[in-house]
C-alpha cells in the first residue's frame, strides 16, 4: 500500500515568517493530495488541495507544490500568524481505485508573537 | 463539514463491551470514512464505504464493524476483540469516492 512520511514533526517559527511542510508518498499511481489543518480537540479541516496534473497550486497565504517525479508535496505557509498555530496533516490517494486516504503523522506549526 | 454529526462527543467502554459511535451527515454525500487518531501516528483507516450497503475494511480494520444501510449513516462498532480501543475516532464523508473528504467532530473513546 502508499506510505505517505511527513516532516518536520514540530515547526516553530516567528510571526510573518514562512513556514515549510514536507511530504513523499511510495505509490507512483496516487493521483490526489489534500492537506489538513487540526486545532487541538478539533476535526481536520481541509486547507488546499492538489492533483497529479498540476505542479502547484496557491490560495492566498497558502500554497501546495507537487514533484511527481520525485514522489513529493509540500505545503508553504507565507506571512505566518499566531492563528496559523495548529497540526498540519497531509494525505495521498488513488482517487481512482476507493479513495482510501494514507496520512502523514503530521507536523506540529506553532507560530511565535 | 457542518453537515456531519458525530456521537457522543465522549464514550467510556468496559471490559468485555461492545459500543457504536454514530456518524450521519446530511451532505447527500456517496461515501463514507471511519479513520482512528493516536498520538503520533496520524490518521488511520478503519473501514469505509461507496455506496450503500457496501463497504470494505481499511487499513486497522481488526475488532471494529460497521453497517451502511442508510446513506446518511454510518455506524461503527467497537467489539470487544479490540484490545486497544482508547483513542479519538473521525468520521468523514465525500460526494464521491473520487473527491475530497470532509471530516466530523469526533468521539473520543476511553477505557474504563
Amino acid at each position: 500500500g502508499e506510505n505517505v512520511e511527513q516532516h518536520p514533526s514540530t515547526l516553530s517559527v516567528q510571526e510573518g515568517d514562512s513556514a515549510v511542510i514536507k511530504c513523499t508518498y511510495s505509490d507512483s499511481a496516487s493521483n490526489y493530495f489534500p492537506w489538513y489543518k487540526q486545532e487541538l480537540g478539533k476535526r481536520p479541516q481541509l486547507i488546499i488541495d492538489i492533483r497529479s496534473n498540476v505542479g502547484e497550486k496557491k490560495d492566498q497565504r497558502i500554497a501546495v507544490t507537487l514533484n511527481k517525479t520525485a514522489k513529493h508535496f509540500s505545503l508553504h505557509i507565507t506571512e505566518t500568524q499566531p492563528e496559523d498555530s495548529a497540526v498540519y496533516f497531509c494525505a495521498a490517494s488513488r482517487t481512482n481505485t476507493g479513495n482510501q486516504f494514507y496520512f502523514g503523522t503530521g507536523t506540529s506549526l506553532t507560530v511565535i508573537p | 463539514d457542518g453537515g456531519i454529526t458525530q456521537s457522543p462527543k465522549y464514550l467510556f467502554r468496559k471490559e468485555g463491551q461492545n459500543v457504536t459511535l454514530s456518524c450521519e451527515q446530511n451532505l447527500n454525500h456517496d461515501a463514507m470514512y471511519w479513520y482512528r487518531q493516536d498520538p503520533g501516528q496520524g490518521l488511520r483507516l478503519i473501514y469505509y464505504s461507496q455506496i450503500v450497503n457496501d463497504f470494505q475494511k481499511g487499513d486497522i480494520a481488526e475488532g471494529y464493524s460497521v453497517s451502511r444501510e442508510k446513506k446518511e449513516s454510518f455506524p461503527l462498532t467497537v467489539t470487544s476483540a479490540q484490545k486497544n480501543p482508547t483513542a479519538f475516532y473521525l468520521c468523514a464523508s465525500s460526494r464521491t469516492s473520487a473527491e475530497t473528504q470532509y471530516f466530523g467532530p469526533g468521539t473520543r473513546l476511553l477505557v474504563l
